[in-house]
């Protein structure tokens, strides 16, 4: 069974310094997303493309956030310089299409602890 | 903006019993999905409703959403220890693609 794919599992940091995070969607899967989830709570949406184009950004905190998909398929998370409240599980997602309700498909996840 | 609650934020039952999580959006939606989380795991689908008054079974499973479509529920009858985790609702508001996740309810099932 296809699966979405997420490299580092694991990132420790220290603050001030950058990090980036990959994911690979499930092939053919034009939505991807990227969500932050903070122990014991709800994933919450940074930011969703559909293919190459940023569809919904508005939670990504852009003085320090970057993401990327250039091609429309894998893509680039970027924190730039991390800080201590940075430290959560980054979750990669995918879905075939985006708004008429496919389920999203997550990956294991980033998990990122800042120093 | 929409904001999605579920409760209760925790429900610890014995094997064999009943459990009922609710998930309420200030916003009216277009469509409400359901995942499950285990323990150290990521979120897994379960299903998505889309009509008012809809209600959906799996197997042990009932999820309903409201009238309203502001309000959804998950049902599992006789819970098993296999049924631990976290249970998480997200809504998509009409016009937009963008789901917004709940604050979960997290199932602990003794034995």
């Amino acid at each position: 069974e296809a699966e979405v794919a997420q490299s580092p599992r694991y990132k420790i940091t220290e603050k001030s310094q950058a990090v980036a995070f990959w994911c690979d969607p499930i092939s053919g899967h034009a939505t991807l997303y990227w969500y932050r989830q903070i122990l014991g709570q709800g994933p919450e949406l940074l930011v969703q493309f559909q293919d190459e184009s940023v569809v919904d950004d508005s939670q990504l905190p852009k003085d320090r956030f970057s993401a990327e998909r250039l091609k429309g398929v894998d893509s680039t998370l970027k924190i730039q310089p991390a800080e201590l409240g940075d430290s959560a599980m980054y979750l990669c997602a995918s879905s075939s299409s985006p708004g008429t309700g496919y389920e999203q498909y997550f990956g294991p996840g980033t998990r990122l602890t800042v120093t | 903006g929409q904001q999605v609650m579920q409760i209760p934020q925790y429900q610890h039952v014995q094997e064999g019993e009943d459990f009922t999580t609710y998930c309420n959006s200030s916003t009216t939606l277009s469509n409400i999905q359901w995942y499950k989380q285990r323990p150290g795991g990521h979120p897994v689908f379960l299903i998505q409703l889309v009509k008012s008054g809809e209600v959906k079974k799996q197997k042990r499973l009932t999820f309903q959403f409201g009238e309203a479509k502001k309000n959804s529920s998950l049902h599992i009858t006789a819970t098993q220890t296999t049924d631990v985790g976290t249970y998480f609702c997200a809504g998509r508001g009409s016009g937009t693609y963008k789901y917004i996740f709940g604050t979960g309810t997290r199932l602990k099932v003794l034995a």
